[in-house]
């Protein structure tokens, strides 16, 4: 089916520390996966997305890595600041019309 | 903000009436799609469109219907409100083909609250 879980649920950490968030998907015919960031009260936007062919990609704090064999992809921040606390999706889009989101991680960056 | 509004940004409607919220896009791009938010269920997909007159439903799509006559416009109707509707309503697009491989470029939303 159509399965993406997202996990933790919520997350807190120091600022300055990493966190990572991770998504594992059912469907193999996924071939793309992007991450929103939706901050309190504002509508999800794209932070960083990566398709089936390459393996990790980075952008300044942050980076996802897939894994397609084990069917999972996971979302790495660094050197967390206060401004990075939001509401982060995975999705693991399968065919035209079938977006798939994950239910969501809060994270708190804590000064 | 990719061009996209929604109307209403909030509404309050009384259950059993009927209400349409609008998306309209000024760019002309294929693919649009209504999702709604929830605690706990993240977002999810209720019916999307990938032209005018084509639309297809989503995971959530029982209660809502949508309408596409023009590409700018791509509307969502709950024909009979109910409390378990309340939620809040994001439409969203796609720039190049479909979100199969694109990301989505999301509006505002409509915090639709039914009493």
């Amino acid at each position: 089916g159509e399965n993406v879980e997202q996990h933790p649920s919520t997350l807190s950490v120091q600022e300055g520390d990493s966190a990572v968030i991770k998504c594992t998907y059912s469907d193999s015919a996924s071939n793309y996966f992007p991450w929103y960031k939706q901050e309190l009260g504002k509508r999800p936007q794209l932070i960083i997305d990566i398709r089936s062919n390459v393996g990790e990609k980075k952008d300044q704090r942050i980076a996802v890595t897939l894994n397609k064999t084990a069917k999972h992809f996971s979302l790495h921040i660094t050197e967390t600041q206060p401004e990075d606390s939001a509401v982060y999706f995975c999705a693991a889009p399968t065919r035209a019309g079938k977006s798939t989101f994950g239910d969501g991680t809060t994270l708190t960056v804590k000064p | 903000d990719a061009g996209i509004t929604q109307s209403p940004r909030h509404k309050v409607t009384e259950t059993g009436t009927p209400v349409t919220l609008r998306c309209h896009q000024t760019e002309n791009h294929r693919y649009m799609y209504w999702y709604r938010q929830d605690p706990g269920h993240g977002l999810r997909l209720i019916h999307y469109s990938y032209g005018v007159k084509d639309t297809d439903k989503g995971e959530v799509s029982d209660g809502y219907s949508v309408s596409r006559s023009k590409t700018e416009d791509f509307l969502l109707t709950l024909e009979s409100a109910t409390s378990s509707q309340t939620s809040v309503y994001f439409c969203a697009i796609s720039f190049k083909e479909s979100s199969y491989n694109s990301p989505l470029h999301f509006g505002n939303g409509t915090r639709l609250t039914v009493t």
